[in-house]
């Protein structure tokens, strides 16, 4: 069975700097792949997906992710966080084309800090 | 505008009180799915729903039902609540199963639900 591992709980910034959310997963078969952010008090919207083709995703907001195929990791980024970034970001993943399950990480809890 | 609304937003309720949490799109989504939230846990799968009166179970589906009669609703219903029932709740739905090609789901915002 598909699993995700979103490897940190919380991530302290400082404005302006450059932040990596780590995600890995597991699955013996294709999976598409995406980061949900969820602000204060709100559900939780699509950041970004990676279905196919380039491995690297731009989603809204500045943020990036990098499907690796032989790490089994889809690690997020942005190059300079903005104090509206501090949110909890989850990572998720689903099989391609088998049924309705969509999986989700712990989710990361991203602090900027001005 | 395109939406998933859930209502009610916070529910306070006794053990064993039944309740019902109702989630609607205007989407046409065929695909509608329950999770709760819980701190250090993520997001888990309690039911979904890939069409009207197809529903299956997630990861987490002790304790509650639901059921799809028509495809714009999909309510979430606590039959006998339990405290270890308290949790945040979303519901959401995409156009196809998530497994489908471009098929990203759609959150409502959340229903607080707290069981003494």
């Amino acid at each position: 069975a598909q699993s995700v591992t979103q490897l940190d709980s919380q991530v302290p910034v400082f404005e302006e700097a450059p932040v990596e959310l780590r995600c890995n997963y597991s699955s013996s078969v294709s999976v598409y792949l995406f980061w949900y952010v969820q602000y204060p008090n709100q559900g939780l919207q699509l950041l970004l997906k990676y279905l196919s083709g380039s491995t690297l995703v731009k989603g809204i907001n500045g943020f990036e992710a990098e499907f690796n195929k032989s790490q089994t990791s889809f690690h997020l980024r942005k190059p300079s966080v903005h104090i509206s970034d501090t949110a909890e970001y989850f990572c998720a993943v689903t099989l391609r084309n088998q049924g309705g399950k969509l999986i989700f990480g712990q989710g990361t809890e991203l602090s900027v800090k001005p | 505008e395109a939406q998933v609304t859930q209502n009610p937003r916070y529910l306070i309720t006794v053990t064993g009180k039944k309740l019902t949490v109702t989630c609607s799109q205007n989407m046409n989504h065929e695909y509608m799915s329950w999770y709760r939230q819980d701190p250090g846990l993520g997001l888990r799968q309690i039911y979904y729903s890939m069409n009207v009166e197809v529903t299956d179970k997630g990861d987490v589906p002790e304790g509650y039902k639901v059921s799809r009669k028509e495809k714009r609703n999909f309510p979430l219903i606590l039959e006998s609540p339990s405290p270890n029932q308290t949790s945040l709740y979303f519901c959401a739905s995409s156009l196809n199963t998530p497994s489908s090609y471009n098929s990203p789901l759609h959150f409502g915002n959340g229903t607080r639900l707290t069981v003494t």
